[in-house]
């Protein structure tokens, strides 16, 4: 158990569908990430949620929509994929007070294919 | 934030020591040395961090060279658990929380 809860674990959608990943950590952290992790490369970060804003985006694609209702919840809203965003899909968390570490803590991710 | 190198594949015997280089020769003085895992199916664990002094844990040894160019994760008894890809990454303090994973090396340990 990492703290750090997603759901579901494997997710199948075709291009034209909608649907949401969700992501809640129990660590009582401030910050929280999206990653992308594809077939045979590194990790991706995707965007990053400080005290619930978003103080980053890297230059993700329009149909991938964060939301950050709260420090604790994290959702990562689809619409009309396409199949190179077949991926698995982190979630991770950590305590940002301008600390000299705040090592992160990833969830066990979802699995996405898009058909 | 610095880049990293590693080497992308290395073999260990269970039971003996594994030795995991980092290269990390653009590091800034406030950046931290990371290390993660990441077993098969499951998101990256968080293993150690150090700064300039070597650093251990209940998991694993960090030992960062006196310049800061370069670090070793080591496990100093490697079981078949441990057979997964371990992640060194650097890090600024205080700064806005961007952590770039490199490739990894995929650590196999043997029987």
């Amino acid at each position: 158990e990492t703290g750090v809860t997603q759901t579901p674990r494997h997710l199948v959608m075709g291009m034209t569908n909608k649907k949401s990943l969700k992501c809640e950590q129990h660590l009582g952290h401030n910050a929280m990430y999206w990653y992308k992790q594809s077939a045979k490369k590194p990790l991706e970060l995707m965007f990053v949620y400080n005290f619930k804003e978003q103080t980053e985006n890297n230059s993700v694609p329009s149909r991938f929509s964060p939301e950050c209702p709260n420090s604790s919840h994290l959702f990562l809203h689809l619409h009309t994929l396409q199949p190179e965003d077949s991926a698995l899909y982190l979630c991770a968390s950590s305590q940002e007070q301008g600390q000299a570490y705040s090592p992160l803590h990833f969830g066990n991710g979802t699995r996405l294919t898009v058909t | 934030d610095a880049k990293t190198t590693q080497p992308p594949s290395m073999d260990c015997a269970e039971g003996r020591a594994a030795n995991l280089p980092c290269n990390h020769s653009t590091i800034s003085g406030n950046e931290y040395v990371y290390w993660y895992r990441q077993i098969h199916s499951q998101g990256p664990q968080y293993i150690i961090h150090g700064l300039k002094n070597n650093e251990t844990n209940e998991m694993a040894s960090l030992i960062i060279t006196e310049d800061r160019k370069s670090s070793t994760l080591i496990l100093p008894h490697a079981t078949l658990r441990d057979t997964a890809v371990y992640y060194c990454i650097v890090r600024v303090d205080n700064a806005g929380n961007m952590l770039t994973f490199g490739g990894g090396t995929r650590l196999m340990v043997k029987p």
